[in-house]
This record gives structure tokens, C-alpha cells and sequence, in this order.
């Protein structure tokens, strides 16, 4: 059964920094793509990032692009978020998916979501 | 703001069917497969529908999935209470800033 756990949301404040990890099981990890989706409260789906099964290439939203970045560790099949320079507008769940296609196709297997709140 | 738009909300009674647009480009929908997600509130989302019209295992075959153009729509047959949720499309962009996009979001209610 493919699981994906999220971790490491919490509350920051505005130009803080934050890592969310996504701990995967129940398929090769290596084999697939990743990526992050987050939803502000009470708004819609927004795509933040993807990386390829074997980490050479990443794509990111120009909302994070230069403040946010994915990277995996397939040895501990986990897939991470830095984020940086908060900012009030990243307040919001951040999902991570499983991702098909060389390019993100869609996302077929998704964790439970973390809350990331950033206030002051 | 998304570049694929869906009406806000549709509605029908038990047993209807309902269909949701997702009207989006040439750099988009025109030429990228289309998904489909299905959100209940306070839990994640759920793929529905992928490569345009492909139902993943255990999705039953009252959705549907249908492409033509530059837009892409989601069918309900024998609509059902427990369908109550939002349904989001999604898509590959090429334009300059490549990225993935969702669509605006439709609220399915079910009279």
C-alpha cells in the first residue's frame, strides 16, 4: 500500500525558514517522480514543485522559484521542502504526491497534508 | 490566479448526471493530457480521472473523462450524495514559466 507521510509544518514567522519532509512507502521510491502541491485555507489546488525519481531535475512555481527548494533522499525514500523567506501568502496545507510523467502528467497517490502557518 | 477555469459549482439531484468544464489553452489543456481530482473537505485530494479519459483502479466508471480542444470536462452519471466534494482539474503548462496548473475548482452538490 503506498503511504505518504508529511512532517514538519508549524508555525513561523514572516522571512523564517522551514523544511517539510514527505516520508514514503509501499512502491520504489526511486522509480518516481515527487512533488509538492499546497492549498490556502478555503482556496484551491496550487502546484509548488516536482523532482524526477533520481533527483537530477526539479521545476518549481514562480511564486517559490528562488525561495523554495525540493530535494529527495532516495536511500531514506523522503522527499523535502526548504522554504525560505516566508511570507504570509505561504500560509497553507502542503501536500506531497506521488508524480507521473517525465514531466508532471498527474499525481496519483497523495499524503495527508501539513499545515504550514506563517504570522507573526 | 489559475489559467484553467471551471464553473464554481453544479448541482443535480440523486441519479442525475452532472458535468464539470475546465476551459484552459493551447499551452495547456490543448496539448497536455488532463487529470481530474476529487476533494472532500479536510482531506487531501484524490486522482479521478488521468491522460485525459483513464480511470486509475477502484474509480468507479460513473466518472468520465473527455477532452476536445482546448477544453476538457468531467462526467457524473448516477449521481450520488457521497460525490458531494470539489473537483479540480490539472494540466502541464508550456508556456514561458512551464508549471503545473490546476483549475479554478467546482463544488458538486447533490439536491
Amino acid at each position: 500500500e503506498v503511504q505518504l507521510l508529511e512532517s514538519g509544518g508549524g508555525l513561523v514567522q514572516p522571512g523564517g525558514s522551514l523544511r517539510l519532509s514527505c516520508a514514503a512507502s509501499g512502491f520504489t521510491f526511486i522509480t518516481y517522480g515527487m512533488s509538492w502541491v499546497r492549498q490556502a485555507p478555503g482556496k484551491g489546488l496550487e502546484w509548488v514543485s516536482s523532482i524526477h525519481g533520481g533527483g537530477g531535475s526539479t521545476y518549481h512555481a514562480d511564486s517559490v522559484k528562488g525561495r523554495c527548494t525540493i530535494s529527495r533522499d532516495n536511500s531514506k525514500n523522503t522527499l523535502y521542502l526548504q522554504m525560505n523567506s516566508l511570507r504570509a501568502e505561504d500560509t497553507a496545507v502542503y501536500y506531497c504526491a506521488r508524480t507521473r510523467g517525465w514531466i508532471p502528467w498527474y499525481f496519483d497517490y497523495w499524503g495527508q497534508g501539513a499545515l504550514v502557518t506563517v504570522s507573526s | 490566479q489559475s489559467v484553467l477555469t471551471q464553473p464554481p459549482s453544479v448541482s443535480a439531484a440523486p441519479g442525475q448526471k452532472v458535468t464539470i468544464s475546465c476551459s484552459g489553452s493551447s499551452s495547456n489543456v490543448g496539448n497536455n493530457y488532463v487529470s481530474w481530482y476529487q476533494q472532500f473537505p479536510g482531506t487531501a485530494p484524490k486522482l479521478l480521472i488521468y491522460e485525459n479519459n483513464k480511470r486509475p483502479s477502484g474509480i468507479p466508471d460513473r466518472f468520465s473523462g473527455s477532452k476536445s480542444g482546448t477544453s476538457a470536462t468531467l462526467g457524473i452519471t448516477g449521481l450520488q450524495t457521497g460525490d458531494e466534494a470539489d473537483y479540480y482539474c490539472g494540466t502541464w503548462d508550456n508556456s514561458l514559466s512551464a508549471s503545473y496548473v490546476f483549475g479554478t475548482g467546482t463544488k458538486v452538490t447533490v439536491l
